[in-house]
This record gives C-alpha cells, sequence and structure tokens, in this order.
C-alpha cells in the first residue's frame, strides 16, 4: 500500500525558504506516470493546490505561486520535496503530499501524506 | 480564473440521504473529483471522474455530473460519515477546489 510522509521546517522565518520532503514507500515514484503534488490548507481554511512534478522531472506549478516555488525528485530515495521563497504568514498552512492520477481530462488525488503544519513567524 | 462553489454546510439525519452540491460554469463539460477531510485528517479521495468509487469506499457514496452542478450523494449516512468535503475540478491545466461543505450528521 502506497504511503506519503511529509517532513521538514515547522516553524520558518518572513522572507527566509520553506523545505519540505515526502518521502515514498510501498512503491516507486517512477512507476505508473503518476504526477506528485503539493497541496497546502492554512488553518481552519480551504484546500490550495501548489504544483506538481513527475519523475522525469516536469513541473506545472499554480500561476499563483509560481514565481517562489521550486519543485524536484529524488528517484534513488524516493522522494520528492518543495521549496517556498520569500515566505509570509500567509503561507502558514498544514502542507500536503499527494500522488495524482492524470486520464481524459480528468485528475485526482490519491492517496494523500498526513500533512505537516509550517507555521511563518519570526 | 474557474471557481467551484459548496454550500458551507449541510445537515442530515442518520439513515438519511444527504447530498452536496458543487457550482461551476459548464462544470457538467469537466469531471469532478471529491473528497472527505475528518477532524484532524488529510483528505481521502470518495469519488473520482464523476462517479467512479476507489476501492474500499462505501457503496453509499455516489457522484453525478450535469449542467454547472456536480452532486455528492451519501445514502443511509452514517455518523462516522461526519466531515468536510471537498470538490475538486481541473480547468485549464490548474487544479481548482471548492470551498467544501461540512457535513453534519444528527
Amino acid at each position: 500500500q502506497l504511503q506519503l510522509q511529509e517532513s521538514g521546517s515547522g516553524l520558518v522565518k518572513p522572507s527566509q525558504t520553506l523545505s519540505l520532503t515526502c518521502d515514498v514507500s510501498g512503491g516507486s515514484i517512477s512507476s505508473g506516470g503518476y504526477s506528485w503534488n503539493w497541496i497546502r490548507q492554512p488553518p481552519g481554511k480551504d484546500l490550495e493546490w501548489i504544483g506538481y512534478i513527475y519523475q522525469s522531472g516536469n513541473t506545472y506549478y499554480n500561476p499563483s505561486l509560481k514565481s517562489r516555488v521550486t519543485m524536484s525528485v529524488d528517484r534513488s530515495k524516493n522522494k520528492v520535496s518543495l521549496n517556498l521563497s520569500s515566505v509570509t504568514a500567509a503561507d502558514t498552512a498544514v502542507y500536503y503530499c499527494a500522488r495524482g492520477a492524470a486520464e481524459a481530462g480528468t485528475y485526482w488525488f490519491d492517496p494523500w501524506g498526513q500533512g505537516t503544519l509550517v507555521t511563518v513567524s519570526s | 480564473s474557474y471557481e467551484l462553489t459548496q454550500p458551507p454546510s449541510v445537515s442530515v439525519s442518520p439513515g438519511q440521504t444527504a447530498s452536496i452540491t458543487c457550482s461551476g460554469d459548464k462544470l457538467g463539460d469537466k469531471y469532478v473529483s471529491w473528497y472527505q477531510q475528518r477532524p484532524g485528517q488529510s483528505p481521502l479521495l470518495v469519488i473520482y471522474q464523476d462517479n467512479k468509487r476507489p476501492s474500499g469506499i462505501p457503496e453509499r457514496f455516489s457522484g453525478s455530473n450535469s449542467g454547472n452542478t456536480a452532486t455528492l450523494t451519501i445514502s443511509g449516512t452514517q455518523p462516522m460519515d461526519e466531515a468536510d468535503y471537498y470538490c475538486q475540478a481541473w480547468d485549464s491545466g490548474k487544479v481548482v477546489f471548492g470551498g467544501g461543505t461540512k457535513l453534519t450528521v444528527l
């Protein structure tokens, strides 16, 4: 059974870079043609998709965050990473890693990691 | 940008049918997925491609999509179904989520 586990800095100062890692177990990042996505949820608020990366390294970022986002993949370690630069308090959220599947104009996420809370504060 | 609109809350009695709607311009021309999020947990896919259930999701969960509205239907609602539900679609290469609906079973 595929499992995703997020980890990284829980507290980040304003203007610094948020860095998170998603460890994938129970399956290979390189198999199946899936994408690997980051999605965040500010406390008590809605879900916001950040972007995806394929095992090939191809990425697509949400235009609203594109200038600050970088994703990477490490196939040897079966993990994906997220960097979000120049953070502000508005970036405080639970960050989720999720596998994405695309087919015939549709896109869905399954499974999701448990999420990790990142707080931006001085 | 494309927007999906959900009612903030829906209430249902145990054993009854709950319907949660998701509205968007010509949404019926797109595919919709639905996620369940219980308090303190990560989202769980319950419906994809409008009406398909992933393995392990009970048959009481079903979905439909036509016109400008997609609907998640929970038949014989159980107390364990109390959660937030989010719809999601794909538009112009971008993922869009609805604002979520809190389902209360009382």
